[in-house]
Protein backbone atom coordinates (compact mmCIF):
# COMPACT_ATOMS: atom_id res chain seq x y z
CA UNK A 1 0.00 0.00 0.00
CA UNK A 2 1.70 2.94 -0.97
CA UNK A 3 -0.72 5.49 0.80
CA UNK A 4 -2.00 7.16 -2.23
CA UNK A 5 -5.85 6.38 -2.44
CA UNK A 6 -7.53 7.39 -6.14
CA UNK A 7 -11.15 6.85 -6.56
CA UNK A 8 -13.22 5.71 -8.33
CA UNK A 9 -11.19 2.51 -8.90
CA UNK A 10 -13.64 1.75 -12.06
CA UNK A 11 -15.65 4.09 -14.07
CA UNK A 12 -17.56 4.03 -17.57
CA UNK A 13 -19.47 6.63 -18.70
CA UNK A 14 -20.46 7.86 -22.37
CA UNK A 15 -19.53 10.02 -24.86
CA UNK A 16 -19.46 13.72 -24.01
CA UNK A 17 -20.09 13.17 -20.73
CA UNK A 18 -17.58 14.65 -17.72
CA UNK A 19 -15.76 12.97 -14.99
CA UNK A 20 -13.79 13.42 -11.73
CA UNK A 21 -11.31 11.66 -10.69
CA UNK A 22 -10.09 12.10 -7.23
CA UNK A 23 -6.50 11.71 -5.35
CA UNK A 24 -5.95 11.78 -1.80
CA UNK A 25 -1.76 11.91 -1.45
CA UNK A 26 0.24 10.83 1.41
CA UNK A 27 0.17 12.07 4.65
CA UNK A 28 2.29 14.86 4.54
CA UNK A 29 3.00 15.00 1.15
CA UNK A 30 2.53 18.12 -0.91
CA UNK A 31 3.26 17.38 -4.66
CA UNK A 32 0.51 15.61 -6.75
CA UNK A 33 1.26 14.34 -10.08
CA UNK A 34 -1.54 12.76 -12.90
CA UNK A 35 -0.66 10.64 -15.62
CA UNK A 36 -2.16 8.47 -18.30
CA UNK A 37 -1.67 4.98 -19.38
CA UNK A 38 -3.86 4.27 -22.21
CA UNK A 39 -4.18 0.17 -23.35
CA UNK A 40 -0.68 -1.50 -23.78
CA UNK A 41 1.12 2.40 -23.79
CA UNK A 42 3.37 4.04 -21.35
CA UNK A 43 2.50 6.86 -18.88
CA UNK A 44 1.95 9.77 -19.93
CA UNK A 45 2.50 12.89 -17.86
CA UNK A 46 -0.62 15.29 -17.89
CA UNK A 47 0.17 17.97 -14.42
CA UNK A 48 2.30 18.25 -11.22
CA UNK A 49 0.51 20.53 -8.29
CA UNK A 50 2.95 21.38 -5.32
CA UNK A 51 0.51 22.99 -2.31
CA UNK A 52 -2.04 24.28 -4.13
CA UNK A 53 -0.21 25.50 -6.93
CA UNK A 54 0.36 24.51 -10.54
CA UNK A 55 4.21 23.24 -11.22
CA UNK A 56 4.42 21.55 -14.35
CA UNK A 57 1.93 21.13 -17.19
CA UNK A 58 2.15 17.79 -19.94
CA UNK A 59 0.31 16.29 -22.33
CA UNK A 60 -2.96 17.61 -21.00
CA UNK A 61 -5.71 18.21 -23.64
CA UNK A 62 -7.57 21.56 -23.20
CA UNK A 63 -11.03 19.39 -22.07
CA UNK A 64 -8.46 18.08 -18.98
CA UNK A 65 -8.49 20.41 -15.78
CA UNK A 66 -6.88 19.63 -12.55
CA UNK A 67 -6.59 21.53 -8.96
CA UNK A 68 -5.47 20.29 -5.75
CA UNK A 69 -7.25 21.64 -2.95
CA UNK A 70 -6.14 23.20 0.65
CA UNK A 71 -6.56 19.63 2.37
CA UNK A 72 -4.02 18.77 -0.32
CA UNK A 73 -6.36 16.20 -2.45
CA UNK A 74 -6.77 16.52 -5.95
CA UNK A 75 -9.03 16.05 -8.44
CA UNK A 76 -8.51 15.59 -12.17
CA UNK A 77 -12.02 16.81 -14.34
CA UNK A 78 -12.33 15.44 -17.71
CA UNK A 79 -14.66 16.53 -19.96
CA UNK A 80 -16.43 16.13 -23.30
CA UNK A 81 -15.02 12.66 -23.16
CA UNK A 82 -14.16 10.77 -26.17
CA UNK A 83 -13.67 7.27 -26.86
CA UNK A 84 -9.37 7.45 -26.65
CA UNK A 85 -9.97 9.04 -23.16
CA UNK A 86 -10.12 5.60 -21.87
CA UNK A 87 -7.71 4.66 -19.97
CA UNK A 88 -5.87 4.29 -16.54
CA UNK A 89 -5.54 7.43 -14.82
CA UNK A 90 -2.94 7.49 -12.37
CA UNK A 91 -2.28 10.09 -9.29
CA UNK A 92 1.06 9.74 -7.50
CA UNK A 93 2.51 11.93 -4.57
CA UNK A 94 6.04 12.74 -3.49
CA UNK A 95 7.21 14.98 -0.06
CA UNK A 96 8.02 17.92 -1.95
CA UNK A 97 8.96 20.13 -5.65
CA UNK A 98 12.50 19.05 -5.17
CA UNK A 99 13.87 16.56 -7.17
CA UNK A 100 15.32 14.16 -4.55
CA UNK A 101 12.13 12.65 -2.95
CA UNK A 102 11.03 9.42 -4.94
CA UNK A 103 6.81 9.40 -5.69
CA UNK A 104 4.88 7.05 -4.49
CA UNK A 105 1.51 6.06 -6.99
CA UNK A 106 -1.67 5.39 -6.61
CA UNK A 107 -3.70 1.79 -8.12
CA UNK A 108 -5.02 3.84 -10.71
CA UNK A 109 -9.02 5.07 -11.96
CA UNK A 110 -9.75 2.77 -15.31
CA UNK A 111 -12.14 4.76 -17.10
CA UNK A 112 -13.72 3.12 -19.94
CA UNK A 113 -16.10 5.19 -22.12
CA UNK A 114 -18.69 3.93 -24.19
CA UNK B 1 10.04 13.74 -24.40
CA UNK B 2 11.53 11.29 -22.22
CA UNK B 3 15.17 11.90 -21.86
CA UNK B 4 15.95 8.15 -21.07
CA UNK B 5 16.80 5.49 -23.57
CA UNK B 6 16.33 1.38 -22.69
CA UNK B 7 16.20 -1.57 -24.36
CA UNK B 8 12.22 -2.77 -25.02
CA UNK B 9 12.56 -5.96 -23.43
CA UNK B 10 14.65 -8.50 -21.40
CA UNK B 11 15.27 -12.18 -20.07
CA UNK B 12 16.97 -12.93 -17.28
CA UNK B 13 16.71 -16.52 -15.18
CA UNK B 14 15.19 -17.09 -12.62
CA UNK B 15 18.00 -16.22 -9.25
CA UNK B 16 20.29 -14.61 -11.66
CA UNK B 17 20.99 -11.45 -11.65
CA UNK B 18 19.10 -8.81 -13.71
CA UNK B 19 21.03 -6.28 -15.44
CA UNK B 20 18.83 -3.31 -16.84
CA UNK B 21 21.14 -0.59 -18.73
CA UNK B 22 19.71 2.81 -19.38
CA UNK B 23 21.23 5.53 -21.25
CA UNK B 24 20.60 9.58 -20.65
CA UNK B 25 23.97 11.22 -22.55
CA UNK B 26 21.74 14.33 -21.96
CA UNK B 27 21.35 14.16 -18.10
CA UNK B 28 22.59 17.62 -17.05
CA UNK B 29 24.44 18.34 -13.65
CA UNK B 30 21.24 18.72 -11.06
CA UNK B 31 19.07 15.59 -12.52
CA UNK B 32 19.06 12.19 -10.80
CA UNK B 33 18.62 9.29 -11.90
CA UNK B 34 14.98 7.47 -10.89
CA UNK B 35 14.14 4.11 -11.57
CA UNK B 36 10.36 2.66 -11.11
CA UNK B 37 8.82 -0.41 -12.21
CA UNK B 38 5.24 -1.23 -12.94
CA UNK B 39 3.89 -4.97 -12.64
CA UNK B 40 1.10 -5.65 -15.23
CA UNK B 41 -1.56 -2.36 -14.78
CA UNK B 42 -0.75 -2.19 -11.31
CA UNK B 43 0.58 1.82 -10.17
CA UNK B 44 4.29 2.02 -10.95
CA UNK B 45 6.38 1.37 -7.65
CA UNK B 46 9.31 3.50 -7.15
CA UNK B 47 12.81 1.35 -6.74
CA UNK B 48 16.04 3.76 -5.99
CA UNK B 49 17.63 7.12 -7.37
CA UNK B 50 20.82 8.73 -7.39
CA UNK B 51 22.79 11.50 -8.70
CA UNK B 52 26.59 10.78 -8.98
CA UNK B 53 27.42 7.88 -6.60
CA UNK B 54 26.23 4.18 -6.62
CA UNK B 55 23.30 3.64 -4.38
CA UNK B 56 22.04 0.38 -2.77
CA UNK B 57 18.76 -0.51 -1.08
CA UNK B 58 17.00 -3.40 -0.58
CA UNK B 59 15.38 -4.06 -3.95
CA UNK B 60 18.27 -3.51 -5.93
CA UNK B 61 21.26 -1.31 -6.88
CA UNK B 62 22.28 1.31 -9.26
CA UNK B 63 25.25 1.92 -11.08
CA UNK B 64 25.79 5.04 -12.41
CA UNK B 65 28.40 5.96 -14.84
CA UNK B 66 31.26 8.47 -13.88
CA UNK B 67 30.17 10.74 -16.46
CA UNK B 68 26.75 10.02 -15.51
CA UNK B 69 25.61 8.93 -19.09
CA UNK B 70 24.42 5.86 -18.43
CA UNK B 71 22.98 3.59 -15.64
CA UNK B 72 22.49 0.56 -14.64
CA UNK B 73 19.79 -1.17 -12.36
CA UNK B 74 21.07 -4.56 -10.98
CA UNK B 75 18.44 -6.50 -8.98
CA UNK B 76 20.68 -9.42 -7.34
CA UNK B 77 18.69 -12.41 -7.22
CA UNK B 78 15.57 -11.82 -9.74
CA UNK B 79 12.08 -13.92 -8.94
CA UNK B 80 9.06 -14.18 -11.04
CA UNK B 81 7.84 -11.43 -9.26
CA UNK B 82 10.21 -9.02 -10.40
CA UNK B 83 8.52 -9.55 -13.74
CA UNK B 84 7.26 -5.75 -14.85
CA UNK B 85 8.15 -2.63 -16.69
CA UNK B 86 10.91 -1.16 -15.78
CA UNK B 87 11.58 2.29 -16.23
CA UNK B 88 14.58 4.90 -16.25
CA UNK B 89 13.92 8.35 -15.41
CA UNK B 90 15.79 11.83 -14.94
CA UNK B 91 14.12 14.21 -13.08
CA UNK B 92 15.91 17.51 -11.59
CA UNK B 93 15.39 20.84 -10.48
CA UNK B 94 13.73 22.91 -13.30
CA UNK B 95 12.82 20.15 -14.98
CA UNK B 96 9.55 19.31 -13.08
CA UNK B 97 7.64 17.06 -15.25
CA UNK B 98 8.68 13.51 -13.95
CA UNK B 99 8.26 12.19 -17.49
CA UNK B 100 8.84 8.00 -18.21
CA UNK B 101 9.45 6.47 -21.40
CA UNK B 102 8.64 3.40 -22.61
CA UNK B 103 11.02 1.32 -20.08
CA UNK B 104 12.02 -2.06 -20.54
CA UNK B 105 9.66 -4.91 -20.11
CA UNK B 106 11.87 -7.64 -17.81
CA UNK B 107 10.59 -11.07 -17.91
CA UNK B 108 11.68 -13.29 -15.30
CA UNK B 109 12.08 -16.90 -15.89
CA UNK B 110 12.59 -20.74 -14.07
Amino acid sequence: DSGVTQTPKHLITATGQRVTLRCSPRSGDLSVYWYQQSLDQGLQFLIQYYNGEERAKGNILERFSAQQFPDLHSELNLSSLELGDSALYFCASSEGHRPNTEAFFGQGTRLTVV
Amino acid sequence: DAKTTQPTSMDCAEGRAANLPCNHSTISGNEYVYWYRQIHSQGPQYIIHGLKNNETNEMASLIITEDRKSSTLILPHATLRDTAVYYCIVYGLGNNDMRFGAGTRLTVKP
